[in-house]
């Protein structure tokens, strides 16, 4: 248990399909992020919401879209998704860090989307 | 923008060896450097970091060293086991141009780590 729950843990969509993912964080941490995991290739950040505003997109598609209603809370609705979009999305967290100081982050399992 | 490489991309020992991988980053102004471990089915878990601060840290089996005039950082496990076995990612924190840092972390490509008994 990581503090950090994904839901569901298993998604398979069809390209026109509308679905979310959801994350909850028990850590009372500020800061929530998604990341991209995909066969052979590093982690890749998405998007980064601080105290519920978006503060980083990672040019990622409009066809993912991300929501923050609270601190505890995230989605990411996907809709018109393609095939090369198939990958575990993690979800993680981390308290606000002070400046020039590293913060930890906090992963949840993940939730693994196929899209056929 | 940052870039982080890791090597070995896999790595085979036997129970009882050390194992040792390496990064390096190409932001000098990266500070804080954790290493994540990947069991199969799940999230990443932190499992130790450094900060820019600090040449060396250790944690019972496990330990990282960091070399800033380098630009590399190293995991070392000692007295392997086999629940050792997982993908390890290294990561480095890059500031953003406004001075914070709200985990936007590179990460490494990650090693696969297999210990046999």
């Amino acid at each position: 248990e990581t503090g950090v729950t994904q839901t569901p843990r298993h998604l398979v969509m069809g390209m026109t399909n509308k679905k979310s993912l959801k994350c909850e964080q028990h850590l009372g941490h500020n800061a929530m992020y998604w990341y991209k995991q995909s066969a052979k290739k590093p982690l890749e950040l998405m998007f980064v919401y601080n105290f519920k505003e978006q503060t980083e997109n990672n040019s990622v598609p409009s066809r993912f879209s991300p929501e923050c209603p609270n601190s505890s809370h995230l989605f990411l609705h996907l809709h018109t998704l393609q095939p090369e979009d198939s990958a575990l999305y993690l979800c993680a967290s981390s308290p606000e860090p002070p400046m020039d100081q590293g913060n930890t982050i906090y992963f949840g399992e993940g939730s693994w989307l196929t899209v056929v | 923008g940052e870039n982080v490489e890791q090597h070995p991309s896999t790595l085979s020992v036997q129970e009882g060896d050390s194992a040792v991988i390496k990064c390096t980053y190409s932001d000098s102004a990266s500070n804080y450097f954790p290493w994540y471990k990947q069991e199969l089915g799940k999230g990443p878990q932190l499992i130790i970091d450094i900060r820019s601060n600090v040449g060396e840290k250790k944690d019972q089996r496990i330990a990282v060293t960091l070399n800033k005039t380098a630009k590399h950082f190293s995991l070392h496990i000692t007295e392997t086991q086999p629940e050792d076995s997982a993908v390890y990612f290294c990561a480095a924190m890059i500031r953003s141009a406004g001075g914070t840092s709200y985990g936007k972390l590179t990460f490494g490509q990650g090693t696969i780590l297999t210990v046999h008994p």
